[in-house]
C-alpha cells in the first residue's frame, strides 16, 4: 500500500523565521513524484513544489525547499522568510507510474505570526 | 473563462436526495479527477478518468457515480445522499503525456447533507 504520513497537525512560526514541515511516505516503486500543496483559507489547492524521484538534488522555488532523502522516505518542505500568506493548510503527495493516482497525507496547518 | 471550475459552490441536500457536482475545464486535459477532502483524512481519490469514457475507481467510489461523455466535463453524482458524503469535493485535471504532470485543481464544492 502506498501511504503519505504528516505527524505533525500543526505549526507555528514568526513572520520572516524559517520552517520546516515534516512528511515520509512508503512505496514499492523506484520511479515517482513527490509535491507540495497549499491550501490557503480560500481553500484553492496551489502546486508549491514538485520532486522528481530519480533525481538526487533538492527541488528549489524561491523561499521553498524541499530535503529529499530517498533511502529513508522523507521528503520535507522547508519555508524560508516566512509570510503571513504562508499561513494555510500544506499537504505533501506522490504519484507512481503504476497506479497514475496522487496519494496524499493528511495536512498540516502552518500558521504565520506576525 | 479559462481553467476548471466546479458548479455549485456550496450545495445543502436532504438524505437520499440524489446531487449532482459539476465539472468543466477548458485545457483539453485528457486525465481529470475527483477527491474529497475531510478534516483528518487529507483528500482521498473518488474517480478518475483518463479519457472520454474511460472512468476507474479510487479509494472510496462508494456511493458515487461518474460519467465522461465529453472531454471536458466530469460529473460526479451521489445517487442517494447520506450524511457521510458531506464533505468539501475537489476536481482536478492534468495532461495525458506524462502521468507525473502537475494536477490542477478547482475552486471545490461544499457540500452539507442533512
Amino acid at each position: 500500500a502506498q501511504t503519505v504520513t504528516q505527524s505533525q497537525p500543526e505549526m507555528s512560526v514568526q513572520e520572516a523565521e524559517t520552517v520546516t514541515l515534516s512528511c515520509t511516505y512508503d512505496t514499492s516503486e523506484s520511479n515517482y513524484y513527490l509535491f507540495w500543496y497549499k491550501q490557503p483559507p480560500s481553500r484553492q489547492m496551489i502546486l508549491v513544489i514538485r520532486q522528481e524521484a530519480y533525481k538526487q538534488q533538492n527541488a528549489t522555488e524561491n523561499r521553498f525547499s524541499v530535503n529529499f532523502q530517498k533511502a529513508a522516505k522523507s521528503f520535507s518542505l522547508k519555508i524560508s522568510d516566512s509570510q503571513l500568506g504562508d499561513t494555510a493548510m500544506y499537504f505533501c503527495a506522490f504519484i507512481t507510474g503504476a497506479n497514475s493516482k496522487l496519494t496524499f497525507g493528511k495536512g498540516i496547518t502552518l500558521s504565520v505570526r506576525p | 473563462d479559462a481553467g476548471i471550475t466546479q458548479s455549485p459552490r456550496y450545495k445543502i441536500t436532504e438524505t437520499g436526495r440524489q446531487v449532482t457536482l459539476m465539472c468543466h475545464q477548458t485545457w483539453s486535459h485528457s486525465y481529470m479527477f475527483w477527491y474529497r477532502q475531510d478534516l483528518g483524512h487529507g483528500l482521498r481519490l473518488i474517480y478518475y478518468s483518463a479519457a472520454a469514457d474511460i472512468t476507474d475507481k479510487g479509494e472510496v467510489p462508494d456511493g458515487y457515480v461518474v460519467s465522461r461523455s465529453k472531454t471536458e466535463n466530469f460529473p460526479l453524482t451521489l445517487e442517494s445522499a447520506t450524511r457521510s458524503q458531506t464533505s468539501v469535493y475537489f476536481c482536478a485535471s492534468s495532461e495525458a503525456r506524462d502521468v507525473y504532470n502537475e494536477q490542477f485543481f478547482g475552486p471545490g464544492t461544499r457540500l452539507t447533507v442533512l
